[in-house]
């Protein structure tokens, strides 16, 4: 069954310093989402993709956050620099469409930030 | 602030009870979806219901919607060891353009 894979899976940083995430959605999916997750919340949509065009990146904060899909198939995000507030987790998800029905969600990466 | 809050917070019980978690939201609906996640893991995705229907059955999942309140209900019965994870609910809201999700219930199913 087709998954949506993500690296590394879990992190380790210290503040100030460059992360990066990769993810690779399920095959055929156009549109991708990132999410933040902190510990005990749901997760909350930092950006979305449809293709290689960002559709909604509202919440992502830009001083320090950066998302690209170049061939409009696997996506990077990253934190440069990374804060203390940053650590939770960050979850990737794919769809079919850009229709709000089911979203594919990878493993996550859990990144903490000492 | 998350459209959707999750009641209750936690929830424990034993195997082969029957488990019923609630989430309200604020504005209209497309649809609601709730999730489910198992520790340190990714959401899998367990039913969609759509604002015109008022409830749907999946395997030992019951979804029911009132969007005169506002509200949804999810049970699962007869609960096993391996239900035990966090459910979410996720609203398609009108206007939001995305999915956002509530808080989270725990459910702590015992042998």
């Amino acid at each position: 069954e087709a998954e949506v894979a993500q690296s590394p899976r879990y992190k380790i940083t210290e503040k100030s310093q460059a992360v990066a995430f990769w993810c690779d959605p399920i095959s055929g999916h156009a549109t991708l989402y990132w999410y933040r997750q902190i510990l005990g919340q749901g997760p909350e949509l930092l950006v979305q993709f449809q293709d290689e065009s960002v559709v909604d990146d509202s919440q992502l904060p830009k001083d320090r956050f950066s998302a690209e899909r170049l061939k409009g198939v696997d996506s990077t995000l990253k934190i440069q620099p990374a804060e203390l507030g940053d650590s939770a987790m960050y979850l990737c998800a794919s769809s079919p469409t850009s229709v709000h029905n089911e979203q594919f969600f990878g493993p996550g990466t859990r990144l903490t930030v000492l | 602030s998350q459209q959707g809050e999750e009641d209750p917070q936690a929830l424990s019980i034993q195997e082969g009870e029957n488990a019923t978690m609630n989430c309200s939201y604020k504005t209209s609906i497309n649809n609601l979806q709730w999730y489910r996640q198992n520790s340190g893991r990714g959401l899998v995705h367990l039913i969609l219901i759509r604002s015109n229907e008022r409830e749907k059955h999946s395997g030992r999942l019951r979804v029911t919607l009132d969007t005169s309140k506002k509200s949804s209900s999810l049970l699962i019965t007869a609960s096993r060891a391996a239900d035990t994870a966090s459910y979410f609910c996720a609203t398609d809201a009108k206007g939001f353009q995305k999915l956002v999700f509530g808080t989270g219930t725990r459910l702590l199913v015992s042998p």
